[in-house]
């Protein structure tokens, strides 16, 4: 049982330059989300989603985008890379009811020179 | 949307001291209070959440109480330990909603 796993763990960015970070949960859990954590700033909310093919804006979705086109897999997307996306990225999913811990991958360290 | 405010942003105890955290929350229609731990270069990891309708949850040596009329709630650790040292996170969720929001993360540094 792997839980939540990210892919990559480590990259480094051009300007301008585009990737997509890839979360996969094998809990089947509904709820999906990307958060992006700054020193001092704590863990801030990108984008979500409560379901296959349902996505959400969260606190600072700007300069992202994400799908959802199959219930384990949430994608967040770069399109143009700038510096001030420098940051760790981190997934976690949770259940819609009841216990509604939320689990975490191992998270994404990404630079952008 | 909700808010949350956490303090201190740092905190340093001398081990087997008691260490508080403090969290308020600006929407009074949260239900959901976690608190997370993340040790170095680590993901977050839930150690103990409560719900509105209790006002204080224990587990062994942590405990967390809550204020709904104040909407503030306190991550209590007693008898400290060098592996306590790490960053912890509060969070809020409103009842029916989808997302969590999390407040800033206070680093807890255990002197020995």
């Amino acid at each position: 049982n792997a839980g939540v796993t990210q892919t990559p763990k480590f990259r480094v960015l051009k300007t301008g330059q585009s990737m997509t970070l890839l979360c996969a949960q094998d809990m089947n859990h509904e709820y999906m989300y990307w958060y992006r954590q700054d020193p001092g700033m704590g863990l801030r909310l990108i984008h979500y989603s409560v379901g296959e093919g349902t996505t959400a804006k969260g606190e600072v979705p700007d300069g992202y985008n994400v799908s959802r086109l199959k219930k384990q897999n949430f994608l967040l997307g770069l399109e143009s890379a700038a510096p001030s996306q420098t940051s760790v990225y981190f997934c976690a999913s949770s259940w819609s009811r009841g216990n509604t811990e939320a689990f975490f991958g191992q998270g994404t360290r990404l630079t952008v020179v | 949307g909700e808010n949350v405010e956490q303090h201190p942003s740092t905190l340093s105890v001398q081990e087997g001291d008691s260490a508080v955290i403090k969290c308020t929350y600006s929407d009074s229609a949260s239900n959901y209070f976690p608190w997370y731990k993340q040790e170095l270069g680590k993901r977050p990891q839930l150690i103990i959440d409560i719900r509105s309708n209790v006002g204080e949850k224990k587990d062994q040596r942590i405990a967390v109480t809550l204020n709904k009329t104040a909407k503030h709630f306190s991550l209590h650790i007693t008898e400290t330990q060098p592996e306590d040292s790490a960053v912890y996170f509060c969070a809020a969720r409103l009842q029916g909603a989808q997302k969590l929001v999390f407040g800033q993360g206070t680093r807890l540094t255990i002197n020995p």
